[in-house]
């Protein structure tokens, strides 16, 4: 089944840009998405793409997908204090139950 | 945008008891609502799969009497954790198809479970 890997760290300063990557088994995946957790909270979508899109720009978030190497990578521009959370990437698979499989989630940690 | 309520946000209960949990499509009608379970600092992990007017699909390894799904309505599913013991802390969270979203999932806000 369809495996999704994420790094599980990182720590950036307030105005710098993150980079979340993720990385992905199942090609067959008709979307990949991005979801925001904040601490005791459920999760938020943040933004998604195409399997056949190479990127998507929305706002400050810039979505990179490399298909050939299953990779999709999700940039965050003029990085704020507000954006420390787990960001966690999900394929659709090749399911059509409408199941989501998640990475292991990524904390993104912004200094002041 | 699609909304999906949850609640109790928190509860603790006492070992041996039955707690549910309910999830409630407040904009939209969600015909399957999943479920999740998440450890800390841990990915969610798939529980089961509701579907309105028909038995709940759960995934392996996951018990079905002890972890009862009800989807009675096309806006309500619910989560029973039934004789609850302290491995089955957890935070857990239901998940619908959002009309209004997009291709997105529209998430409950989450059930922090603590038994004691």
């Amino acid at each position: 089944g369809e495996d999704v890997e994420q790094s599980l760290f990182l720590s950036v300063r307030e105005g710098d840009s993150s980079v979340i990557n993720c990385t992905y088994t199942d090609s067959s995946s008709t979307y990949l998405y991005w979801y925001k957790q904040e601490p005791g909270a459920g999760l938020q979508l943040l933004t998604y793409i195409f399997s056949n899109m190479d990127m998507k720009q929305d706002q400050r978030l810039t979505v990179l997908l490399n298909k050939k190497d299953k990779h999709l990578s999700l940039r965050i521009a003029d990085t704020q204090t507000g954006d420390s959370a787990i960001y966690f990437c999900a394929g659709s698979g090749s399911s059509n139950t409408g199941k989501l499989i998640f990475g292991q989630g990524t904390t993104l940690q912004v200094k002041p | 945008g699609a909304v999906v309520s949850q609640h109790p946000s928190w509860v603790i209960c006492k070992s041996g008891t039955s707690v549910k949990i309910e999830c409630r499509s407040l904009d939209f009608q969600a015909t399957t609502m999943f479920w999740y379970r998440q450890f800390p600092k841990q990915s969610l992990m798939l529980m089961a799969t509701s579907n309105e007017g028909s038995k709940a699909t759960y995934e392996q390894g996951v018990e079905k009497d002890k972890f009862l799904i009800n989807h009675a309505s096309l806006t309500l599913s619910t989560l029973t954790v039934t004789s609850a013991h302290p491995e089955d802390s957890s935070f857990y969270i239901c998940s619908a198809p959002g009309a209004s979203s997009g291709y997105g999932y529209t998430f409950g806000s989450g059930t922090r479970l603590t038994v004691v």
